[in-house]
């Protein structure tokens, strides 16, 4: 299957610092990415929807300035959290859709603030 | 209601087990339809997609019931490997993916 990576897997950083995280298609252009966030114990739950050239689509609840998304090519969608919070820690993921509409997944990164 | 409804779990089968996951949805809208299995702690890798004429590949068959809005995934000969979470998954057209809760499944020697 297609190849979705993120970068860094894993993230420490102290409260109020903004870290930002990659996802890039390896293998595939995809005009459309996907922003997920999964809490320990629960399902993934969409953030926003980042389409290439344009502004992301954020879900209801997720702030739009705390979350920063750019999707400036291709292969390459990032996220930023601003100014991060204990509750920010979680499990980000990322996924690329293909031409057929498939989805792949990235590794995931790991955040954890202090 | 959740979009997405699968069997809290968790199942403890023995190796060697038939176990099946269900799961339900609500957007009548919806057009596609996955079964992920995660592990803990990684992504979710797809597993296998669902279609109404039912799917097997290997030991997992899936089936989907458009009418009733039901989505099932049947394990045969359950392999210790096969630990992990299992994922409904529903697609509508080009928008994100919405995921079931999940079903823990260990598999014990």
């Amino acid at each position: 299957g297609a190849v979705v990576s993120q970068h860094p897997s894993r993230v420490i950083c102290k409260s109020g610092t903004s870290v930002k995280i990659e996802c890039r298609s390896l293998d595939f252009q995809a005009t459309t990415m996907f922003w997920y966030r999964q809490f320990p114990k629960q399902s993934l739950m969409l953030m926003a929807t980042s389409n290439e050239g344009s502004k992301a689509t954020y879900e209801q609840g997720v702030e739009k300035d705390k979350f920063l998304i750019n999707h400036a090519s291709l292969t390459l969608s990032t996220l930023t959290v601003t100014s991060a919070h204990p509750e920010d820690s979680s499990f980000y993921i990322c996924s690329a859709m293909t031409s057929v509409e498939t989805q792949y997944f990235g590794p995931g990164t790991r955040l954890l603030v202090l | 209601r959740k979009e997405v409804e699968q069997d809290p779990g968790p199942f403890n089968v023995p190796e060697g087990a038939t176990v099946a996951f269900n799961c339900t949805y609500s957007n009548s809208a919806s057009q596609s339809f996955f079964w992920y299995r995660q592990d803990c702690r990684k992504e979710p890798k797809l597993l296998m997609s669902v279609y109404s004429s039912g799917n097997e590949d290997g030991r997992f068959t899936a089936q989907l019931n458009r009418a009733s809005q039901y989505i099932s995934l049947l394990i045969r000969d359950s392999k210790l490997s096969d630990s992990a979470t299992y994922l409904c998954v529903v697609g509508t057209g080009r928008r994100a993916l919405t995921f079931g809760s999940g079903t823990r499944l260990q598999v014990q020697p």
